[in-house]
């Protein structure tokens, strides 16, 4: 069963230092999403790609966080600096198409300290 | 920007059919509402996809009005391990662009 695949599943640093969670999206899937998660706002959309293009980010903290996809089968999302507002479980997932179902990996659980 | 509004809770017994519905009064003409399980420490899981009138699949159904402003998931014969959140998805498009929009979700909890 194809899967999507993130790393690391944890990460614990201090204030002020860079991060960098990656994902595997699933081979053959041409959208790729990367959302946040924490009991305040709920699942929150970050950015979007398609045929590895940036389509939307406007969800995303623009002085601190990008998004990129160097190539098809990795997509990274950095956040330099960190704060501790940043904590949260980030969630990568792709999809076959836009509109259709999108699979999910199970997770970045950062704690920044 | 589609909202979607659930029930935050809902209780149930294993064996009972559970009804989760979620509003979405401003769904485009393109939009698919799609519903997602997540269980703790996992990431969401498709359940099952539908533009209009009833899907079903070997988990669920979902029933769609005419209006298209809500849907209703249907579990039949809940069990334990059906304990989970449950969110509704309805893409906004903008301009030719798509943004997945999740509601807060319905926590879902099964009792023996």
């Amino acid at each position: 069963d194809a899967r999507v695949t993130q790393t690391p599943r944890h990460k614990v640093t201090e204030m002020g230092q860079e991060v960098t969670m990656r994902c595997q999206p699933i081979l053959g899937h041409n959208t790729v999403f990367w959302y946040r998660q924490t009991m305040m706002q709920g699942l929150e959309l970050l950015a979007y790609f398609r045929n590895r293009a940036p389509l939307d980010d406007s969800g995303m903290p623009k002085d601190r966080f990008s998004a990129e996809m160097p190539d098809a089968t990795l997509a990274t999302l950095k956040i330099q600096p960190s704060e501790p507002r940043d904590s949260a479980v980030y969630f990568c997932a792709s999809g076959l198409r836009t509109n259709q179902p999108q699979h999910f990996g199970d997770g970045t659980r950062l704690s920044i300290l | 920007l589609a909202k979607t509004t659930q029930p935050i809770s809902m209780d149930s017994y294993e064996g009972q059919e559970v009804n989760i519905t979620c509003s979405h009064n401003n769904i485009a003409t393109n939009d698919y509402i799609t519903w997602y399980q997540q269980f703790p420490s996992q990431g969401p899981r498709f359940i099952i996809q539908g533009y209009k009138t009833k899907v079903t699949n070997e988990v669920a159904s979902l029933f769609i009005p005419a209006d298209r402003k809500s849907s209703t998931l249907s579990l039949p014969r809940v069990s334990l391990s059906d304990t989970a959140v449950y969110y509704c998805l309805v893409a906004n498009a903008s301009g030719g662009s798509y943004i997945p929009t999740f509601g807060r979700g319905t926590s879902l909890i099964v009792h023996p």
